[in-house]
């Protein structure tokens, strides 16, 4: 089974200034992993995702997040914030190798952007 | 664009009501999913279904069931609300086993009184 742990709750920040949402999972078997963002009454689409190669992937709105299979991390970036960033961020993992696509899902950082 | 839509945003029902939440896709997708989102917990996995009549269990499926008898549309089922069952639900669809990215509807507020 696997489990994903979102380090911070809660992340303010001020405008212009970078972020950084920590993520750690654990998994007996490879494993693919998602950041996935929710505004404010919406639903939740996908900022990007890391299934193999590079481990340095960019996603939507100037994110990007790293995987580091020693530490077993997927943190997620932006270097400047905008008001419009404030939103809660999921990180998630599935099986690689398995038939199907059920994911597992962190608890959740909430990214608050101050002006 | 695909478009996932739930039937309500927000719900008020009472205990022992039973309760539908309906959901339903317009991209012909085969999977289909239902989350809870509780603050702190994330999203937990309910139900899930690969194609039409088929379901199985996530990982807290107690208490409730499901219902695919057309592919468009997931109904998740409460035959009995209670209070611990007050959360955000949110549906979500896949094209096919293999497809990465899930689509996820607005979600629906529900609380039991």
């Amino acid at each position: 089974a696997q489990s994903v742990t979102q380090l911070d709750s809660q992340v303010p920040v001020f405008e212009e200034a970078p972020v950084e949402l920590r993520c750690n999972y654990s998994s007996s078997v490879s494993v693919y992993l998602f950041w996935y963002v929710q505004y404010p009454n919406q639903g939740l689409q996908l900022l990007l995702k890391y299934l193999s190669g590079s481990t340095l992937v960019k996603g939507i709105n100037g994110f990007e997040a790293e995987f580091n299979k020693s530490q077993t991390s997927f943190h997620l970036r932006k270097p400047s914030v905008h008001i419009s960033d404030t939103a809660e961020y999921f990180c998630a993992v599935r099986r690689s190798k398995a038939a199907g696509n059920k994911l597992t899902f962190g608890g959740g950082t909430r990214v608050l952007v101050k002006p | 664009d695909v478009k996932v839509t739930q039937s309500s945003r927000y719900l008020v029902k009472r205990t022992g009501e039973k309760v539908f939440l309906e959901c339903v896709q317009d991209m012909d997708h085969e999977n289909m999913f239902w989350y809870r989102q509780d603050p702190g917990l994330g999203l937990r996995l309910i139900y899930f279904s690969y194609d039409v009549k088929m379901k199985e269990k996530g990982d807290i499926p107690e208490g409730y069931s499901v219902s695919r008898e057309k592919k468009e549309r997931f109904s998740l089922i409460l035959e009995s609300a209670s209070t611990n069952q007050t959360s955000m639900y949110l549906c979500a669809s896949t094209p096919d086993r293999s497809s990465y990215e899930q689509y996820f509807g607005p979600g629906t507020r529900l609380t039991v009184t």
